[in-house]
Parts: structure tokens; C-alpha cells; sequence
């Protein structure tokens, strides 16, 4: 069974705090993936990584980095973090082969920005 | 640009009831792929279909089925017999990278009520 995981299921911080989201997966996936999921707006990308160190935007990356050092390894960064990103985030991952496979998601982070 | 558009945004249904849930879809290439996921009260999605455009076969898994319709361009999903444990979030999600990188574009959902 295909494993991810994220290192809070909620978390509170005050505006301006540099805020660290962890996601862990463990079967050897190739591409990781950080979405933000808000009422009434479904589910919207926020990067991607098909590999080691290496990223991609996605809809929504304003406000946001990433860093991928280890494979199994995902961070979402918020360098000062404001009310408009409280939010659900959501990792998830998939593998590589050169076809288009299903993602995995982990169990969310309930963000909560003061 | 690929779009998916889920138009029920809540649906409540009494158990026993066979409820489906729309998803149409907007895309420009011939190759790509269709999901659903389930978001239960818990949060976390579980992936329920994959489809690719070159199978319009339904399927049926146990009180789900699919129908995929590529002249509408929709990719409907039907529970039969709904049961409380139903209760939850349905998103449909089309993919167009054939390439590997799987990014996926969502749907905003449909919340799915079943009273007992």
C-alpha cells in the first residue's frame, strides 16, 4: 500500500511566520505534488516535483516554494505566511514511467493563519 | 486549457437511492485521462477510477459504475443502492501529460448526503 504522509493534521500560525508543510511518501514515487483545497474552489495545484531538485509551478504558486532534497521528501514553504493561506493542504504523489498514473494523497494539513 | 466542471455542488439522497454525479470536461489533446477520488469526512482522497480516452467501456465495480462519453465529453458516476457510509465529496479529475508527470486538473466537487 502506497504510504503518504504529512506532518501535521493542523497547525495554527501567525501572520508573517516562515511555516514548513512536510510530506513524506514511501513507495519510491517519482512525482510529488502540493495542492490547496478551499470551499466552493475544489482542489488547485500548487507546484510539482518529478524529481529530485527539481520543481514546477502550478495554478497557484504565489506565496509559496518547495524543496525537494530526498525523494521521498516533499516541503511546501510559506516564507511569511498571511490569513489568505489558511487553508486544507493536501500532498500526494505518483510514479513516473511515461504514463499517467494515479495520485495518492495523504491525509491533509489544516492550516490556520492568524 | 483542459477544465472540469462537476454542476452539482450538493446532492442528499435517502439510502437505497441511486444517485449520479456529473463530470464534463474540456480538453484539446486526443490522449488523456479521466479520475475520480472520494474525500470522506476524514479528508484524505482515495482514488477510485482511472480512464484513458481510448477505452469508452463502462465499469462496474461492486454498487459503482462509470460511463464515459466522449460525444458529450462527460464521465458520469452512478451509485447504486447508496449507503450512509457514501456520504462524502466526489471529484472528477481529467490529466492531459501523457509524458508521466500526471498533474491533474480537479473539479470543485460534489458533496454527497445519504440519510439513513
Amino acid at each position: 500500500d502506497v504510504k503518504v504522509t504529512q506532518s501535521s493534521r493542523y497547525l495554527v500560525k501567525r501572520t508573517g511566520e516562515k511555516v514548513f508543510l512536510e510530506c513524506v511518501q514511501d513507495m519510491d514515487h517519482e512525482n510529488m505534488f502540493w495542492y490547496r483545497q478551499d470551499p466552493g474552489l475544489g482542489l488547485r495545484l500548487i507546484y510539482f516535483s518529478y524529481d529530485v531538485k527539481m520543481k514546477e509551478k502550478g495554478d497557484i504558486p504565489e506565496g509559496y516554494s518547495v524543496s525537494r532534497e530526498k525523494k521521498e521528501r516533499f516541503s511546501l514553504i510559506l516564507e511569511s505566511a498571511s490569513t489568505n493561506q489558511t487553508s486544507m493542504y493536501l500532498c500526494a504523489s505518483s510514479p513516473r514511467q511515461g504514463r499517467t498514473y494515479e495520485q495518492y494523497f495523504g491525509p491533509g494539513t489544516r492550516l490556520t493563519v492568524t | 486549457a483542459q477544465k472540469v466542471t462537476q454542476a452539482q455542488t450538493e446532492i442528499s439522497v435517502v439510502e437505497k437511492e441511486d444517485v449520479t454525479l456529473d463530470c464534463v470536461y474540456e480538453t484539446r489533446d486526443t490522449t488523456y485521462y479521466l479520475f475520480w477520488y472520494k474525500q470522506p469526512p476524514s479528508g484524505e482522497l482515495v482514488f477510485l477510477i482511472r480512464r484513458n480516452s481510448f477505452d469508452e467501456q463502462n465499469e462496474i465495480s461492486g454498487r459503482y459504475s462509470w460511463n464515459f462519453q466522449k460525444s458529450t465529453s462527460s464521465f458520469n458516476f452512478t451509485i447504486t443502492a447508496s449507503q450512509v457510509v457514501d456520504s462524502a465529496v466526489y471529484f472528477c479529475a481529467l490529466s492531459e501529460e501523457p509524458s508521466g508527470y500526471s498533474t491533474l486538473t480537479f473539479g470543485k466537487g460534489t458533496m454527497l448526503l445519504v440519510s439513513p
